[in-house]
């Protein structure tokens, strides 16, 4: 099957830094990728839609200056949360969409915490 | 605007017994529903989708457009589907790509 990953799988950082987190699609090429966040006990809600070689688009009440989406090539999205702040901390989860298959294929997730 | 109702945070069931997570939807189009599954400690992956019209592990679910339901059903639980399952809806909007809206999520835990 196909095998999404995301690096780094944990993060502690201070407060007011930047972190970026990558996604891949390891055998696969995706024009869309999208990203989560995942509360503890919640379910995911979708952040933004990233678009390969365009802009990303956020949904609603997400900060697209606080999240930063670049999706520089067909295997690799990533998410740059700037200048973080403790309430940023949290699971962050991509996926990649297979046009071949129309499914979403999930990375593992990565760990966010701010101290 | 779409959004998918599972209404159980917590179902509890022995082994051998019927389990039927229960999924309610809300779109004003043609949706596509899945069924995602997450065991302990690892990633998201998908169970089915309503399309494809399989079983899979022993579970079906079934599009009820009348009562906009997708529940998810298995006749006999095994102690591993324990785990934590999410409904979600797939619609589309201009671009042609998949925006997917997930349901809160419903833990299965089965009793051996």
């Amino acid at each position: 099957g196909a095998v999404v990953s995301q690096h780094p799988s944990r993060v502690i950082c201070k407060s007011g830094t930047s972190v970026k987190i990558e996604c891949r699609s390891l055998d696969f090429q995706a024009t869309t990728m999208f990203w989560y966040r995942q509360f503890p006990k919640q379910s995911l809600m979708l952040m933004a839609t990233s678009n390969e070689g365009s802009k990303a688009t956020y949904e609603q009440g997400v900060e697209k200056d606080k999240f930063l989406i670049n999706h520089a090539s067909l295997t690799l999205s990533t998410l740059t949360v700037t200048s973080a702040h403790p309430e940023d901390s949290s699971f962050y989860i991509c996926s990649a969409y297979r046009d071949t298959t129309y499914e979403q294929y999930f990375g593992p997730g990565t760990r966010l915490t701010v101290t | 605007a779409q959004r998918v109702t599972q209404p159980e945070k917590l179902l509890s069931v022995f082994k051998g017994a019927p389990v039927e997570l229960k999924c309610n939807y809300s779109y004003s189009g043609s949706p596509e529903l899945f069924w995602y599954v997450q065991y302990s400690r690892q990633r998201l992956q998908l169970l089915l989708r309503h399309i494809s019209r399989e079983s899979i592990k022993g579970f079906t679910a079934d599009l009820n457009k009348g009562e906009t339901s997708f529940h998810l059903k298995k006749p006999f639980a095994q102690e591993e589907d324990s785990a934590m399952y999410y409904c979600a809806l797939s619609g589309f909007r201009s671009g042609g790509y998949q925006k997917v809206t997930f349901g809160t999520g419903t833990k299965l835990q089965v009793i051996p």
